[in-house]
């Protein structure tokens, strides 16, 4: 079975400041990895997702994240912070094959942006 | 296009009663997936349908949970009875496959 760590909790920025949030997984075969943000009072929107190919991938927003297959991570980037980034963020994975492709989520890293 | 839609969003019962929550997902939709978010942790998966049929239930405690995708469309999970640790969102997604996920708005349940 595949795990998932997020190992900052709170994360609290000021505008305009750099972003870099941490994720590792565990699993024994290939995956797919996702970023998912979750507004206050909205619900779970996909950020970015990375399948194969170049292991930068960009997503909405300004967001980037970045597939290191050695250390096992997808960690979520973003050069400049604005105060609507004020959300919670959660990292997923899921394996590539087979017909159960069950989303493991990481526990969630709230992100503070003050202005 | 509409997205997944969830009712009721709130929701308060007393321990061992029973509660039911329905889900729509996205029309054309083949993949649905209910996913128990509690306080403080990450989604995760109760049960999955491809069509009208459960592709891993693995994580759905059957005692008390029960979930069907009537005709391959819509969705029901209930609970019954409930306990306190029930307590926590519970989350609705459909897929055109298995890959991506789109998410409703959630049922918050509390019991009491």
């Amino acid at each position: 079975a595949q795990s998932v760590s997020q190992h900052n909790h709170h994360v609290i920025l000021s505008e305009a400041a750099s972003l870099e949030l941490g994720c590792n997984y565990s699993y024994g075969g290939t995956v797919n990895l996702f970023w998912y943000v979750q507004y206050p009072g909205q619900h779970l929107q996909l950020l970015l997702k990375y399948f194969s190919g170049d292991p930068l991938v960009k997503g909405i927003k300004g967001f980037e994240a970045e597939f290191i297959k050695s250390k096992f991570s997808f960690n979520l980037r973003k050069p400049s912070v604005q105060w609507s980034d004020t959300a919670e963020y959660f990292c997923a994975v899921s394996p590539r094959s087979g017909s159960a492709r069950q989303l493991t989520f990481g526990s969630g890293t709230q992100l503070t942006v003050l202005p | 296009e509409a997205g997944v839609a969830q009712s009721p969003r709130y929701k308060i019962i007393e321990k061992r009663q029973s509660v039911a929550f329905w889900c729509n997902p996205i029309s054309g939709h083949a993949t649905l997936y209910w996913y128990q978010q509690i306080l403080g942790q990450g989604p995760k998966l109760l049960i999955q349908f491809q069509n009208n049929g459960v592709v891993d239930d693995s994580q759905l405690p059957k005692d008390r949970f029960s979930a069907e995708r009537l005709k391959g469309v819509d969705s029901t999970l209930k609970i019954q009875p409930a306990k306190l640790e029930d307590s926590a969102v519970y989350l609705c997604a459909s897929g055109p496959g298995a890959e991506t996920q789109y998410f409703g708005p959630g049922t918050r349940l509390l019991v009491l």
